[in-house]
């Protein structure tokens, strides 16, 4: 049983533009959530996190929004740049011991 | 940010063979390590809790014969992957907590991971 998804395989954006990668989960008790950043054959990369107890953390380029009522997570990169492109995975935790991830979504930045 | 290291990177056996893996922090001491395993195109599915001095907790559906989990020391933990067979060639990857950074305390370090071909 998915308990996070992501349910857009890849995306494409253009450089310079807005990448918006959306996440999606099914247990209330949640509370905690993260995004990972993946390149090939290499583990992932921590990029930025969330608490329930907020809606939104910013961070230089990244920002992420929690949508608790919808259960619904998204990460905005602004603005795009080619050296973002990677393989982006949301994360979420209850007990902040074990984390389920998404399938991940495939971003490509375009120059 | 904190590094966590994996060895071997990449990995091919025989059908029937055992490999280790192994998983190190190495600029902080983790008493918790995770072990994830990952199919093309899936997520990270989570195998494994080790936990430094203590039996490892394994995931429903992994079989804790197979995969072997060592954490003998606060930097090192190992998953031996015995009797492999090629349904087990994957990526598998490790993760460790630093306690001691309170920014981010959830926050999980991931090695490179290594992948696992069995022939």
């Amino acid at each position: 049983d998915q308990q996070v998804k992501q349910n857009s395989p890849s995306l494409s954006v253009q450089e310079g533009r807005i990448s918006i990668l959306n996440c999606d989960y099914t247990n209330s008790m949640f509370d905690y959530f993260l995004w990972y950043k993946k390149y090939p054959a290499e583990g992932p990369t921590f990029l930025i996190s969330i608490s329930s107890i907020k809606d939104k953390n910013e961070d230089g380029r990244f920002t992420v929004f929690l949508n608790k009522s919808a259960k619904h997570l998204s990460l905005h990169i602004v603005p795009s740049q080619p050296g973002d492109s990677a393989v982006y995975f949301c994360a979420a935790s209850a007990t902040g011991n074990q984390f389920y991830f998404g399938t991940g979504t495939s971003l490509t930045v375009i120059p | 940010g904190a590094v966590v290291s994996q060895h071997p990177s990449w990995v091919i056996c025989k059908s029937g063979t055992s490999v280790k893996i192994e998983c190190r922090s190495l600029d902080f001491q983790a008493t918790t390590m995770f072990w994830y395993r990952q199919f093309p195109k899936q997520s990270l599915m989570l195998m494994a809790t080790s936990n430094e001095g203590s039996k490892a907790t394994y995931e429903q559906g992994v079989e804790k014969d197979k995969f072997l989990i060592n954490h003998a020391s606060l930097t090192l933990s190992t998953l031996t992957v015995t009797s492999a067979h090629p349904e087990d060639s994957s990526f598998y990857i490790c993760s460790a907590r630093d306690p001691h950074r309170l920014a981010g305390v959830y926050e999980q370090y991931f090695g490179p991971g290594t992948r696992l071909t069995v022939t």
